[in-house]
């Protein structure tokens, strides 16, 4: 089945420095990738839509200067948080689209001290 | 527009006796039903999908969920329940001509031993 390999897997940063996170589709190539964050027992927020070779769809609310995302390839997607803020604290997951459905990466947990 | 909503917080249930996790939706066409299941610290993982089809879809580990067009409902049901089902499960739906996928709150599975 459909795989999405995301990195790091946890990380803790200073704040205001930058963390890049990356999503590789592993045997499919996915045109689309979804960028949630999630907060503690809460749902799924989307952040934004990435699509191969193009500007990424930001939802409300959601700063593109501040967390920057690439879809460079078929196969990666990068979401990067700049300037990071303890609040930015948290979980992010990436979602590929593949067939009829998604597929998820494992998530990252970051820490920003 | 299309929404998603999972009425329970959380469902307790014995190890051994049936389980339900309610789900219900609303769009403006066909729509496109997943569950999914998350543990903790991780991504989610794809359980059991309905596009069309017999009303009763099978998935992974035993789950199933019927899908009711009149009750606008795709509850997941699982006859056993195991210690081990115990998790954070996400119902999400989309719309035929959408490819971005609205997710349920959430539903917390506790199950005793």
């Amino acid at each position: 089945g459909a795989v999405v390999s995301q990195h790091p897997s946890w990380v803790i940063c200073k704040s205001g420095t930058s963390v890049k996170i990356e999503c590789r589709s592993l045997d499919f190539q996915a045109t689309t990738m979804f960028w949630y964050r999630q907060f503690p027992k809460q749902s799924l927020m989307l952040m934004a839509t990435s699509n191969e070779g193009s500007k990424a769809t930001y939802e409300q609310g959601v700063e593109k200067d501040k967390f920057l995302i690439n879809h460079a390839s078929l196969t990666l997607s990068t979401l990067t948080v700049t300037s990071a803020h303890p609040e930015d604290s948290s979980f992010y997951i990436c979602s590929g689209g593949w067939g009829d459905g998604y597929t998820f990466g494992s998530g990252t947990r970051l820490t920003v001290v | 527009a299309q929404s998603v909503a999972q009425p329970e917080d959380q469902v307790n249930v014995a190890e051994g006796n049936p389980l339900t996790v309610k789900c219900t939706y609303s769009v403006s066409g066909n729509p496109y039903l997943f569950w999914y299941v998350q543990y903790p610290n991780r991504g989610l993982q794809f359980l059991l999908k309905y596009i069309t089809g017999d009303n009763l879809v099978k998935g992974s580990y035993g789950f199933e969920a019927e899908f009711n067009k009149s009750q606008t409902s795709f509850h997941l049901k699982k006859p056993s329940a195991l210690v081990s089902d115990s998790a954070l499960y996400f119902c999400a739906v989309r719309e035929g001509g959408s490819y971005i996928p609205t997710f349920g709150r959430g539903t917390s599975l506790i199950v005793h031993p």
